[in-house]
């Protein structure tokens, strides 16, 4: 079975510092991976995925087939990015998704 | 973007009673809706994947018959918690996929904080 780990449960950051969001996952097939955000009084939303390689807001996550990681980074936080961030996984073709327990970004100014 | 409407937004009621919560996308076609279970400061647990016309797939430990679902047309499903019990009390969450033609994306509602009493 699918599963997928984020071992921070909460990251403390500068603004302006570097953040990485550790996202780990074991699946046995292709699995496509998705980071999830949910701002403070706001409902769950779409950041990126993998498939589309592009950067969100500033941020980029790179899938790993060999170390299993799909972690989120950004260079320089902002204030705005403050909220809680899931990572995903589905098995393809608009199947389920699962989704770790997820770390909540602080970004202090 | 895609919009999901969850209603409602929070409802309590009394122990043994029933309760219906909604989920519609508005500017597309879900072929497939999702709803999730969310405990306090815990990860969202899939409950079931509904298609629309057909039977609802329900994850392991999730009793069918408690959480009935319905998945009548491409913009709406229905989660009927039935006979509710405190234990029930929790954050329900739909989301709604267009399919393959969406990219797999799914997209949320804002969520039902049910509670009971």
């Amino acid at each position: 079975a699918q599963r997928v780990t984020q071992p921070e449960k909460l990251l403390s950051v500068f603004k302006g510092a570097p953040v990485e969001l550790k996202c780990n996952y074991s699946y046995s097939g292709s699995p496509e991976l998705f980071w999830y955000v949910q701002y403070s009084r706001q409902r769950l939303q779409l950041l990126l995925r993998h498939i589309s390689r592009e950067s969100i807001k500033g941020f980029t996550a790179d899938l790993n087939k060999g170390e299993t990681s799909f972690h989120l980074k950004k260079p320089f936080a902002q204030e705005e990015d403050s909220a809680m961030y899931y990572c995903a996984l589905s098995e393809g073709g608009g199947n389920k998704l699962t989704f770790g327990t997820g770390t909540q970004l602080k970004v202090e100014l | 973007g895609a919009v999901v409407s969850q209603h409602p937004s929070r409802v309590i009621c009394k122990s043994g009673t029933s309760v219906k919560i909604e989920c519609r996308s508005l500017d597309f076609q879900a072929t497939t809706m999702f709803w999730y279970r969310q405990f306090p400061k815990k990860s969202l647990m899939l409950m079931a994947t509904s298609n629309e016309g057909s039977k609802a797939t329900y994850e392991q430990g999730v009793e069918k018959d408690k959480f009935l679902i319905n998945h009548a047309s491409l913009t709406l499903s229905t989660l009927t918690v039935t006979s509710a019990h405190p234990e029930d009390s929790s954050f329900y969450i739909c989301s709604a996929s267009p399919g393959l033609a969406g990219g797999g994306i799914q997209y949320f509602g804002a969520g039902t904080r049910l509670s009971v009493l």
